[in-house]
């Protein structure tokens, strides 16, 4: 199977645009999550989706939203970019539910450098 | 709310020492526990996990981890290491039940393996 990929790899923006960013899970997985990660703060918890409905938020301004589609591919949006957002984001996906028990499979993330 | 403490945030080890990281997490409740790993230029990856049973579990390429309850400790260990070892690894707490995949990240520990 193939893996989490996760589209553009690489991205520059500039202060104040926004950006949308591309997950596709593994073929079967339906759930996805979304993570932050940056040198100062590590890994961050932003959303979590199943079967098209957020399942969870972690503590992000609303700048950041998200969405699931019916094939459960999810897109991440930011809005009002600001310096602070430079960072990968990585999305995993897993097989079932979201029981707490299941291992994530992670993308190669996406690179967001705001300018 | 919950919290991962890593504290050794880079270790350097000849190869055939041993290892061992350690990982405290702060949640009074039943936890799932999760070692991930990062190689350089590749995904994150899960190494092990622990949601019951034998707190002594079992994972990819040697490793082994122990939940020790009463210290709120899931320490990684491997009894000797190899080059190829070199990575960043890290912790994660999942205490929020069977509803969600949402994972609390330590903010992981370099380890450079010199041969």
């Amino acid at each position: 199977k193939a893996g989490v990929t996760q589209t553009p790899r690489y991205l520059i923006k500039t202060r104040g645009q926004q950006v949308t960013l591309s997950c596709s899970p593994i073929s079967g997985h339906r759930s996805v999550s979304w993570y932050q990660q940056t040198p100062g703060q590590g890994l961050q918890f932003l959303f979590e989706y199943f079967s098209e409905t957020q399942r969870n938020k972690g503590n992000f301004p609303g700048r950041f939203s998200g969405r699931q589609f019916s094939n459960s591919r999810s897109e991440m949006n930011v809005s009002t970019l600001e310096l602070g957002d430079s960072a990968l984001y990585l999305c995993a996906s897993s097989p079932s539910r979201g029981g707490n028990t299941d291992t994530q499979y992670f993308g190669p993330g996406t690179r967001l450098t705001v300018l | 709310a919950q919290s991962v403490s890593q504290h050794n945030h880079h270790v350097i080890l000849s190869e055939a020492a041993s290892l061992e990281l350690g990982c405290n997490y702060s949640y009074g409740g039943t936890v799932n526990l999760f070692w991930y790993v990062q190689y350089p230029g590749q995904h994150l990856q899960l190494l092990l996990k622990y949601f019951s049973g034998d707190p002594l579990v079992k994972g990819i390429k040697g490793f082994e981890a122990e939940f020790i309850k009463s210290k709120f400790s899931f320490n990684l260990r491997k009894p000797s290491v190899q080059w190829s070892d070199t990575a960043e690894y890290f912790c994660a707490v999942n205490g929020y039940g069977g509803a969600t995949n949402k994972l609390i990240f330590g903010t992981g520990t370099l380890l450079a393996v010199q041969p």
